[in-house]
């Protein structure tokens, strides 16, 4: 059973296309997470959803909205797609908002982005 | 400054030997510490959370020093199947919210 999962795994696209990933956990938590790993690696966290309310909203461009139906899905949609989006995003879950040890957050298996 | 850093890397060490990584943290009120690891072209998966008076899980250590806002881990016995990149992540609650942030990674590799 796979419990964060992603869709697609890759996604080709041309500059100012709008796209989506989906993404759904079937772990029964209560907040899931966009992040986006850029060509260094870095990982830096784009959104948080719980219980359907954005709670994080970091210096993200307003091209990308969430969209959460429900509480096992978040998706990201992207308006005018840009060289600059071409990362890897993932998705994340976790039980919880709380910082302790036990919210431990599950990762989906990302998604490839390039933007030609 | 980043909120978490640490040496990039690459680290290349034989089979057997023992290896270990470090980083630092910017926010002193950071309140939950980790090591995820990720693998080639994966996702990043907890390997072990980092307590206030250092844990151990098998071959790995992890220490924690508030004062210097310092996290290290330390792998024993290195064997193949460690080669990965190994993330520190540290928890801490901003704008309402609690964070994960991430370092950028230290990557090893195992040689045979």
């Amino acid at each position: 059973d796979t419990a964060v999962s992603q869709t697609p795994k890759y996604l080709v696209t041309q500059m100012g296309n709008d796209k989506s990933i989906k993404c759904e956990q079937n772990l029964g938590h209560d907040t899931m997470y966009w992040y986006k790993q850029d060509s260094k690696k870095f990982l830096k966290i784009m959104f948080s959803y719980n219980n359907k309310e954005l709670i994080i909203n970091e210096t993200v461009p307003n091209r990308f909205s969430p969209k959460s139906p429900d509480k096992a899905h978040l998706n990201l949609h992207i308006n005018s797609l840009e060289l600059g989006d071409s990362a890897v995003y993932f998705c994340a879950s976790s039980q919880g908002l709380a910082g302790g040890f036990e919210n431990e957050q599950f990762f989906g298996p990302g998604t490839r982005l390039t933007v030609l | 400054r980043k909120e978490v850093e640490q040496d990039p890397g690459p680290f290349n060490v034989p089979e057997g030997a023992t290896v270990a990584f470090n980083c630092t943290y910017s926010n002193s009120a950071s309140q939950s510490f980790f090591w995820y690891r990720q693998d080639c072209r994966k996702e990043p998966k907890l390997l072990m959370s980092v307590y206030s008076s250092g844990n151990e899980d098998g071959r790995f250590t992890a220490q924690l020093n508030r004062a210097s806002q310092y996290i290290s881990l330390l792998i024993r016995d290195s064997k193949l199947s460690d080669s990965a990149t190994y993330l520190c992540v540290v928890n801490s609650y901003q704008t309402g919210a609690n964070n994960l942030f991430f370092g950028t990674g230290t990557r090893l590799t195992v040689i045979p």
